[in-house]
């Protein structure tokens, strides 16, 4: 079974600064992995993934993660932190075969972010 | 063009009274899929749907949880004679395709039950 953990609940961050949100996985097999924001009272809004190819991925707001399989992580980041940021993340892992199993996502705890003025 | 919605947003309810959440996938998407959040946790797979076909449905509790992906209406799920553990935030994601090598899964802003 594949699990992800988010090993702090709460990163706090100086506005400007750089952020790194972490995550690490266990899959058998490759893995599909996700990063999504949660904002106060809305749903998951998806950010990023990592398929296939380049280890680092580009997404949603200036955000980016690397995909390190020998360390299983996939830490999510941005050059510059915005205020507007501040929120929920979530790190998810799926494994990636084809047919019934690759839907199934397994989400981490979360890791709120604030991001002080 | 609308997002996943789900309705309500809240719900309370009283130990033994059945719960209903909906759920409208959106536009063009065929696919709907369920989740759990307890408190402390992260998100925990459920049931996948398509139109009248239940495909998988190995993370929904033995008893007392069904779910529905009719031919016509939204996705319902049902939590019959809850107790205070079943209270949660129910999510509901849906997407266009099966894999997700090609899409992602939109989630709606989730259905907050307390069971009191």
């Amino acid at each position: 079974a594949q699990s992800v953990a988010q090993p702090e609940d709460q990163v706090n961050v100086a506005e400007g600064n750089p952020l790194t949100v972490k995550c690490t996985y266990s899959v058998s097999g490759n893995p599909y992995l996700f990063w999504y924001v949660q904002y106060p009272n809305r749903g998951l809004q998806f950010l990023l993934k990592y398929i296939t190819g380049d280890n680092l991925v580009k997404g949603s707001y200036g955000f980016e993660a690397e995909f390190n399989k020998s360390q299983t992580s996939f830490h999510l980041k941005k050059p510059s932190a915005l205020v507007s940021d501040s929120a929920l993340y979530f790190c998810a892992v799926s494994p990636a075969y084809s047919g019934a199993g690759s839907y199934q996502l397994t989400f981490g705890k979360g890791t709120k972010l604030s991001v002080i003025p | 063009n609308a997002g996943v919605m789900q309705n309500p947003r809240h719900l309370v309810r009283r130990r033994g009274q059945e719960a209903r959440l909906r759920c409208s996938p959106m536009k063009g998407h065929s696919h709907v899929y369920w989740y759990r959040q307890l408190p402390e946790e992260g998100l925990k797979f459920m049931v996948y749907l398509q139109k009248e076909n239940i495909i998988d449905e190995s993370g929904m509790p033995k008893e007392r949880f069904s779910a529905e992906f009719p031919k016509e209406g939204p996705s319902i799920l049902r939590i019959q004679q809850v107790v205070r553990g079943d209270s949660a935030a129910y999510f509901c994601a849906s997407s266009p395709v099966l894999t997700l090598e090609n899409t992602e899964a939109f989630f709606g802003q989730g259905t907050r039950l307390t069971v009191v």
